[in-house]
């Protein structure tokens, strides 16, 4: 079984750019989360999804973030435009149901210059 | 507001054993997760506490108590590969009754010959 997979897995853009980030979960997991590590801090939620509806979006920082999870499938965050302080690792998650276990991507790494 | 402490960085020897401790003040809780992240990779989970005592997996071990707000993760029998990262994470009640993770910033375990 195939495990969360995030595209891409580096991006350098300048300030003022826009990008688009990628996560594809385990197929039939119907949670879908966004998180994000910056500066080696600890990783904070962003927001989640269950099957295509925005279920939490309360860590979301600014309206410069939009998410997305056409179909229920894979999901797309996009960040326009991007600033300084948006670098960072951003994760995705996934889970089936009310289960406890989130199993993560290996994470986009964003570098905003 | 919400933390969760740990110590950032730990060293220890192979075959040695390793206490990671974790407090935690947040506005709900429903449990503590312990999860490993290698360089470059994917958190992947790691152990579970809902309720206070021990769980044991394997060479891991991880405890709980609500009422001290406190947990640890117990790591025996290091072996080189244990060398990675380890945050805890609560478990908090996000929108309509679903999960989302508050984590802490990591313990950098490093483990030597």
């Amino acid at each position: 079984e195939a495990g969360v997979t995030q595209f891409p897995s580096h991006s350098v853009i300048e300030k003022g750019q826009t990008v688009t980030l990628r996560c594809d979960p385990i197929s039939g997991h119907d949670n879908l989360y966004w998180y994000r590590r910056v500066m080696g801090k600890e990783i904070k939620f962003l927001l989640h999804f269950v099957k295509e509806s925005k279920q939490d979006e309360s860590g979301m920082p600014n309206n410069r973030f939009l998410a997305e999870r056409t179909g229920g499938t894979y999901s797309t965050l996009k960040v326009q435009p991007a600033e300084l302080e948006d670098s960072g690792v951003y994760f995705c998650a996934s889970s089936q149901g009310r289960t406890r276990t989130q199993y993560f991507g290996p994470g986009t790494r964003l570098l905003v210059l | 507001g919400q933390s969760l402490e740990q110590p950032s960085e730990v060293t220890a020897v192979e075959g040695a054993i390793v206490q990671i401790n974790c407090t935690y003040q947040t506005s709900g809780f429903y449990g503590l997760s312990w999860y490993q992240q290698h360089d470059g990779g994917a958190p992947t989970f790691l152990s579970y506490n809902g309720l206070d005592g021990l769980e044991e997996t394997g060479r891991f071990s991880s405890f709980l108590s609500r009422s001290d707000s406190y947990g640890y993760l117990l790591l025996q029998e290091l072996q080189m590969k244990d060398s990675a990262s380890y945050f805890c994470a609560v478990r908090d009640r996000g929108s309509g009754g679903y999960n989302k993770l508050i984590f802490g910033a990591g313990t950098r375990l490093a483990v030597h010959p």
